[in-house]
């Protein structure tokens, strides 16, 4: 079966600082897919970052990286130059295979000034 | 840039009512997928549809729900008869298939049912 773990409910952090936000896996397939998703208070899932099981590098998208650990399952969402903007629900989700996404339980991050 | 769209953007009704929410996937896309969240949980999957039919559904969908690609642009959930516990967010998203990795999301429909 296929799960993922995000153990902080709720990060904290001060705009300009970087912020990591923890996702763990497990999957049996060898072929997978890894998401992170930003969701702000409105409600809409915004698409922010890709890496595959096969991806020799770590992913980044502008200020969003991912710190892939494949030993580790680990699937760890880096914001650099964190902005007010930030402030939202964020989710970890994976896909095995080509099959669909499973989402993990989110981490509310919150920018202060 | 192309974007997943749904309509209604809320819909209020009462238990035991037929509602149809309503997504009109990216134009290129050739998988479409139905998703839910109850409030302060997380993204639950549905369905998912490709080439005219379900590829994979989850336990909650059960036979209230149905999906269906009207036309060529339009891809539908219909839930027959809504229960209380049906009150969540419904997205519907959308990959490219082929090499598309990535589904992209609508900004959801919010149904609260009475």
């Amino acid at each position: 079966a296929q799960k993922i773990t995000q153990t902080q409910p709720g990060m904290f952090v001060q705009e300009k600082e970087a912020v990591t936000l923890d996702c763990t896996y497990d999957t049996s397939d060898p072929s997978y897919g890894l998401f992170w998703y930003k969701q702000p208070s409105s409600g809409e899932m915004i698409f922010l970052i890709y890496q595959g099981s096969y991806d020799q590098q770590n992913a980044t998208e502008g200020r969003y990286s991912l710190n892939f650990q494949k030993a580790r399952k680990s699937a760890n969402l880096v914001i650099s130059a964190s902005q007010l903007g930030d402030s939202a629900m964020y989710f970890c989700a994976m896909r095995p295979g080509y099959s669909t996404l499973t989402f993990g339980k989110g981490t509310m991050l919150l920018v202060s000034p | 840039e192309p974007e997943v769209t749904q309509t209604p953007s809320h819909q209020v009704t009462q238990m035991g009512q037929e509602v149809i929410l309503r997504c009109v996937p990216i134009s290129n896309h050739l998988y479409f997928y139905w998703y839910r969240q109850i409030l302060g949980q997380k993204v639950e999957f549905l369905v998912s549809f490709y080439n005219n039919e379900i590829s994979e559904k989850s336990e909650i969908f059960d036979d209230q729900f149905s999906v269906e690609r009207p036309d060529g642009s339009n891809f539908t959930l219909k839930i027959r008869s809504t229960k209380l516990e049906d009150s969540a967010m419904y997205f519907c998203a959308s990959r490219a298939g082929t090499r598309g990795e990535t589904q992209y999301f609508g900004p959801g429909t919010r149904l609260l049912v009475l």
